[in-house]
């Protein structure tokens, strides 16, 4: 089976912009996970869809958005990017059993 | 307030040597994750252990849960320089909910 992929690999964006990455799960995964991963903060959860429903959430403001597609494929949205925001961001998909995450190569968003 | 807590932050050794990553929560958790990520990479499950006491072995690498569910460490022997990355474990709590550490960066000097 081919593994999960990103695009695009890598963005730049200034302050005040918008960013969409998108993720494509492994075939028959139906929950996809989002993290953003920095130095300084690790890896953070973002949250989880499954069957097109956000499932779990973690604690970041409401700039940060998802959905999930028919097909599980996945989308997050950033608005308003803030500095703060350039971090490797990470799409997991998973067959849920003891919720094993398989990851994407990430897309490195740096915002100037 | 990190619910599981990973130590060393960082590990740097020599080649041959021998080292434990430790993953330790007052959260009892149903099951236990192992990772490692290289740089530019996503992290790559190594193993799930499920059951209190478990111990897992893949080549070097030995994984162990704690009898209790709130622990669990993994150890490398003869640490080999391809075993270079960032080693993070997760907790899966009881309703599927996944917890990361803060993850171990481990460097081995050839």
């Amino acid at each position: 089976k081919a593994g999960v992929t990103q695009t695009p690999r890598y963005l730049i964006k200034t302050r005040g912009q918008q960013v969409t990455l998108s993720c494509s799960p492994i075939s028959g995964h139906r929950s996809v996970s989002w993290y953003q991963q920095t130095p300084g903060q690790g890896l953070q959860f973002l949250f989880e869809y499954f069957s097109e429903t956000q499932r779990n959430k973690g604690n970041f403001p409401g700039r940060f958005s998802g959905r999930q597609f028919s097909n599980s494929r996945s989308e997050m949205n950033v608005s308003t990017l803030e500095l703060g925001d350039s971090a490797l961001y990470l799409c997991a998909s998973s067959e849920q059993r003891y919720n094993e995450q398989f990851f994407g190569p990430g897309t490195r968003l740096t915002v100037l | 307030t990190q619910l599981l807590e990973q130590s060393p932050q960082f590990l740097s050794i020599q080649e041959g040597e021998n080292l434990t990553v430790y993953c330790n929560s007052s959260s009892v958790f149903s099951s236990l994750q192992w990772y490692r990520q290289e740089p530019g990479e996503g992290p790559v499950l190594l193993v799930t252990v499920v059951t209190g006491g478990e111990v897992k072995k893949l080549k070097r690498l030995t994984f162990q849960f704690g009898d209790a569910r709130k622990d669990s460490s993994l150890h490398i022997t003869a640490a080999q320089p391809g075993d270079t990355g960032l080693y993070l474990c997760a907790g899966v709590k009881y309703g599927n909910k996944l917890v990361f550490g803060a993850g171990t960066i481990l460097r081995v000097k050839s």
